[in-house]
């Protein structure tokens, strides 16, 4: 079983569009979660940390539920600058490493 | 300010040769981290570093793989006797300390022919 896991999509919805992916880790001493936004062959930029009481910035939701060991990413008003591939990734505090998913992509069409 | 920096940005080379790849971070970040992404696949975990040290090498994928960093800014990721299945962008991430958010550099993109 992958560390962590998330449909590989596509996601394919028109402009305006709410839209939510899912992530599950199998480690349960993780301890801290990241989105990271990937552009088509462009370096992984971060899009949102995630906080245990769930966080939200602008259109953008994320929230934690360490009780079934999934994270999700919700945007609301999808636009066309949103399509990108989505990362979920979790920090394993002993080791200092991030462990990727293989990442979500998001195809918004006008 | 300047983000992460790597050179060469694009490197092709021919299968049994050395390369050398390099990554200048973020001024004043003190952990730097080492990923390579195949096509269409996600990122792997290679090797980090809190300044000058690497106390896991783990994710390295065979001995041919080395890397090291000097006065706790640049990096080196050197691959020896290359071989195709190395061929795969090479991303390099900083950070303020081991816990933080990593800022990634725009990638090598390697190819062994």
């Amino acid at each position: 079983r992958k560390e962590v896991e998330q449909d590989p999509g596509p996601f394919n919805v028109p402009e305006g569009a709410t839209v939510a992916f899912n992530c599950t880790y199998s480690n349960s001493a993780s301890q801290s979660f990241f989105w990271y936004r990937q552009d088509c062959r462009k370096e992984p930029k971060l899009l949102m940390s995630v906080y245990s009481s769930g966080n939200e910035d602008g259109r953008f939701t994320a929230q934690l539920n360490r009780a079934s060991q999934y994270i999700s990413l919700l945007i609301r008003d999808s636009k066309l600058s949103d399509s990108a591939t989505y990362l979920c990734v979790v920090l394993m505090d002993s080791s200092y490493k991030l462990i990727f998913g293989s990442g979500t992509r998001l195809l918004v069409r006008p | 300010g300047a983000g992460v920096s790597q050179s060469p940005s694009n490197k092709v080379t021919e299968k049994g040769k050395d390369v050398e790849l390099r990554c200048d971070p973020i001024s004043g970040h003190t952990a730097l981290y080492w990923y390579r992404q195949s096509l269409g696949q996600g990122l792997e975990f290679l090797i980090y570093f809190q300044g000058n040290s690497a106390p896991d090498k783990s994710g390295l994928p065979s001995d041919r793989f080395s890397a090291e960093r000097t006065g706790g800014s640049v990096s080196t990721l050197t691959i020896q006797r290359t071989q195709q299945e190395d061929s795969a962008v090479y991303l390099c991430a900083s950070s303020p300390a081991l816990v933080y958010e990593q800022f990634f550099g725009p990638g090598t993109r390697l190819t062994v022919l």
